[in-house]
């Protein structure tokens, strides 16, 4: 089965700072990776898809990158609201898969 | 504007059964895609299942196959997961969200499934 690990696990950073994220497929090889973001109590909202388009509406502070088993999302000055967790996610074989999932708190 | 509500959630006992709906508005739903994803308290989301924008095709994961079945009305814009044998797992907020190629762009609030004796 296809496993998604996402790299921390969690982290706490201040505001202005760099972030990056990294998701490694164990197996397979794809663009088709996705990134999200969920605030507790809330739904799953898509930051980036096709491991690197920016979903419309989306600030510019997010972005992503990576091919074949390696992708990576970087936020490039942190913000309070971006206090969340992120997901990335492939699809295969017609279903989502999901990493574990990697908590950013602000400093 | 583009929407997504489920209903249905509630509180059942094991082996018992229970069917969500999730009803669009705002765009042309006969031409997307579905999903059911669902999370349990604490861990990340899981997908359940999928149906095509004309339902001729239908997708599930390992641990809900045999015992749950997606549909859809396109004349009432909702999609439907029937949920039969619930097992205490299956516990979680269930989410109906729209398909695109890779990924799922429109989500709806979720609808709690509490499985307990």
């Amino acid at each position: 089965a296809i496993q998604l690990t996402q790299s921390p696990s969690s982290l706490s950073a201040s505001v202005g700072d760099r972030v990056t994220i990294t998701c490694r497929a164990r197996q397979g090889f794809t663009t088709a990776l996705a990134w999200y973001q969920q605030k507790p109590g809330k739904a799953p909202k898509v930051l980036i898809y096709g491991a690197s388009t920016l979903q419309s509406g989306v600030p510019s502070r997010f972005s992503a990158g990576g091919s074949g088993t390696d992708f990576s999302l970087t936020i490039s000055s942190l913000q309070p609201e971006d206090s969340a967790t992120y997901y990335c996610q492939q699809f295969i074989n017609f279903s989502l898969t999901f990493g574990g999932g990697t908590r950013v708190e602000i400093k | 504007q583009e929407q997504l509500v489920e209903s249905g959630g509630g509180v059942v006992q094991p082996g018992r059964s229970l069917r969500l709906s999730c009803t669009a508005s705002g765009f042309n739903f006969r031409t997307y895609g579905m999903h059911w994803v669902r999370q349990a308290p604490g861990k990340g989301p899981e997908w359940v299942a999928l149906i095509w924008y004309d339902a001729s095709d239908k997708y599930y994961a390992d641990s809900v196959r045999g015992r749950f079945t997606i549909s859809r009305d396109n004349y009432r814009n909702t999609v439907y997961l029937q949920m039969d044998s619930l097992r205490d797992e299956d516990t979680a907020v269930y989410y109906c969200a729209r398909r695109q190629r890779s990924h799922a762009d429109l989500w709806g609030q979720g609808t709690q499934v509490t499985v307990s004796s």
